[in-house]
């Protein structure tokens, strides 16, 4: 299995809901990654998961939530958004240093909110 | 504070023809080079790596990193209308704990039939 599985595909969410995004790889990988895609922008790292543990949060507003539950999952929790929080969601798995296979991406889950 | 710089054309090319794509690096001490190709709306996808300095050749696709120059480029040899895309240039620090990469802004390829 060489893929990192991302749930659900597209969501739409009013701003007092509370959703969750979910991504999942088998590939033995220990550094998992949340990153958030505006169009036509780059990629924008959100979290770093290493070995379970959150080693990177790069000043993300407390909406979002980022949860660890074993190495094979990564979940983020979503709260009280802003229509400006509208974007592509992407979950990235690596071998602990990125080491001489960079990242792999999900297929990403399209938020919209409302 | 690192940067990565790419041009974000769009740069049109015509079908069989040689795209070179092009990235800098502002920090020396970027020890892994990634390209990823990202079709419009759907997620980046991982088609070249490069750690060393010189050619690395993949199919159609050649990867060219120059250290001193802080430099890396993307060569696509006989491109195809399929290869329109947006191509992101990475840089990685090495280095135990070092896993964040630092993206360019993306160059659009377009490939005319």
């Amino acid at each position: 299995d060489t893929e990192v599985t991302q749930t659900p595909k597209h969501l739409v969410m009013g701003m007092t809901n509370k959703k969750s995004l979910k991504c999942e790889q088998h590939m033995g990988h220990r550094a998992m990654y949340w990153y958030k895609q505006k169009a036509k922008k780059p990629p924008e790292l959100m979290f770093v998961y290493s070995y379970e543990k959150l080693s990177i949060n790069e000043s993300v507003p407390s909406r979002f939530s980022p949860e660890c539950p074993n190495s094979s999952l990564l979940n983020l929790h979503l709260h009280a958004l802003q229509p400006e929080d509208s974007a592509l969601y992407l979950c990235a798995s690596s071998h602990r240093d990125g080491g001489s296979y960079g990242y792999t991406f999900g297929s990403g889950t399209r938020l919209t909110v409302v | 504070q690192k940067e990565v710089e790419q041009n974000s054309g769009p740069l049109s090319v015509p079908e069989g023809a040689i795209a070179s794509l092009n990235c800098t690096y502002s920090d020396r001490v970027s020890q892994s080079f990634f390209w990823y190709r990202q079709y419009s709306g759907k997620s980046p996808e991982l088609i070249m790596s490069i750690y060393s300095n010189g050619d690395k050749e993949d199919g159609r696709f050649t990867a060219q990193l120059n250290k001193a120059s802080q430099y890396v480029s993307l060569l696509i040899r006989d491109s195809q209308p399929s290869d329109s895309a947006t191509y992101l240039c990475a840089v990685k620090d090495s280095g135990a704990g070092s896993y964040q990469l630092t993206f360019g802004k993306g160059t659009k390829l377009s490939v005319i039939p």
